[in-house]
């Protein structure tokens, strides 16, 4: 049971640099989010899906795109990285938004932006 | 803003109850408050979630006050292991769609 995995788990980038995120789940999950998170605070979501090719805005979706191409899969990408976008960022998923459908999370990639 | 308010730091005693409070007093009627930990940058990990009645599963036991506003979250027998941050969460309504919005939590710390 695979569940929900994350690639990479770390990376290192320049600025203006771009890169893709990697989520996948295999639990056949409708609802799949892209959070980040700094030092010492919460989560905070990105974009989110409510199902395949679907995607919304979330807290903070600034200088991130997404894409939700098959149901398993949601992309992350950043075009064009700043070093403000340095964080761990978790994918998670769900069957449903709410109600009594707790999220799954993946493991975290981290990603520093130099 | 998150719609939850946790103390930021609690300590317990190996073997002793923890118990975590969380208010959320503006949450909906139909509104579930969830109850998620995070061990050391790990990701999230699902503890247990409620409506209205008290709930317990093979990690924790959550209370929900009888006019929803606040709840407390058990952990029984606390190991070192239940050092973690835990958040309480419920959904909000924001820019058209619902969201879980995750306040800084409350870390724990187990002490021996």
């Amino acid at each position: 049971n695979a569940g929900v995995t994350q690639t990479p788990k770390f990376r290192v980038l320049k600025t203006g640099q771009s890169m893709t995120l990697l989520c996948a789940q295999d639990m056949n999950h409708e609802y799949m989010y892209w959070y980040r998170q700094d030092p010492g605070m919460g989560l905070r979501l990105i974009h989110y899906s409510v199902g395949e090719g679907t995607t919304a805005k979330g807290e903070v979706p600034d200088g991130y795109n997404v894409s939700r191409l098959k149901k398993q899969n949601f992309l992350l990408g950043l075009e064009s990285a700043a070093p403000s976008q340095t964080s761990v960022y978790f994918c998670a998923s769900s069957y449903s938004i709410g109600g009594s459908w707790p999220q799954h999370f993946g493991d975290g990639t981290r990603l520093s932006i130099l | 803003d998150a719609k939850t308010t946790q103390p930021p730091s609690m300590d317990c005693a190996e073997g002793r109850a923890a118990n975590l409070p969380c208010n959320h007093s503006t949450i909906s009627g139909n509104e579930y408050v969830y109850w998620y930990r995070q061990i050391h940058s790990q990701g999230p990990q699902y503890i247990i979630h409620g409506l209205k009645n008290n709930e317990t599963n093979e990690m924790a036991s959550l209370i929900i006050t009888e006019d929803r506003k606040s709840s407390t979250l058990i952990l029984p027998h606390a190991t070192l292991r239940d050092t973690a941050v835990y958040y309480c969460i419920v959904r909000a309504y924001m820019d058209s769609n619902y969201q879980l919005i995750w306040g800084a939590g409350t870390k724990l710390i187990i002490k021996p």
